[in-house]
């Protein structure tokens, strides 16, 4: 079965500053997708980025970066040049040939301006 | 950019009620989804619906518990009697694929309250 472990419950960054969110999985699949959401404090879950299990690069979105292990079965958030609007809950998540998607428990990011 | 939709954003009913829940997926998206999120915890997955029928379910999504497409363009989630613990977020997303490497795409979600 899945698993995903984020172990920052919190986290407060200085604006401008960059940020890693810490995610590691467990999958005995060998074809997945990891991906990030973020929720703000409004409620929706907005899709942030999506890296797969045989891509050989890190993927990046505009701010957003994904620092990819797969030996170590983690996937990081890196976002460079934190705004006060990234200010949310940041959720890792991994999807495998099956069709649901398992959710961490998220981690809450807190920008200081 | 083409969205999923949800209505009502907000649904306040009694204990024991029956509720449903409305949503509008991506015209060409074929896998359906339900989700649900208690305050201040994480996602769970509830449900999967793929041509007409539902492919995966989880324990949380018991006989109370029902889901439909009654036309071309609906998803709906039905809870028959409803209880204080069905207190949360629902969640509806789509996809146009079942693989790994496609993300769904989530509506902005339906705030249920029982009271």
């Amino acid at each position: 079965a899945q698993k995903i472990t984020q172990t920052q419950p919190g986290m407060f960054v200085q604006e401008k500053e960059a940020v890693t969110l810490d995610c590691t999985y467990d999958t005995s699949d060998p074809s997945y997708g990891l991906f990030w959401y973020k929720q703000p404090s409004s409620g929706e879950m907005i899709f942030l980025i999506y890296q797969g299990s045989y891509d050989q690069q890190n993927a990046t979105e505009g701010r957003y970066s994904l620092n990819f292990q797969k030996a170590r079965k983690s996937a990081n958030l890196v976002i460079s040049a934190s705004q006060l609007g990234d200010s949310a809950m940041y959720f890792c998540a991994c999807r495998d040939s099956a069709s649901k998607i398992i959710f961490g428990s998220g981690t809450r990011l807190s920008i200081r301006p | 950019e083409p969205e999923v939709t949800q209505t009502p954003s907000h649904q306040v009913t009694q204990m024991g009620q029956e509720v449903i829940l409305r949503c509008v997926p991506i015209s060409n998206h074929l896998y359906f989804y339900w989700y649900r999120q208690i305050l201040g915890q994480k996602v769970e997955f509830l449900v999967s619906f793929y041509n007409n029928e539902i492919s995966e379910k989880s324990e949380i999504f018991d006989d109370q518990f029902s889901v439909e497409r009654p036309d071309g363009s609906n998803f709906t989630l039905k809870i028959r009697s409803t209880k204080l613990e069905d207190s949360a977020m629902y969640f509806c997303a789509s996809s146009d694929r079942a693989v790994s490497n496609q993300p769904q795409h989530f509506g902005d979600g339906t705030r249920l309250s029982i009271l």
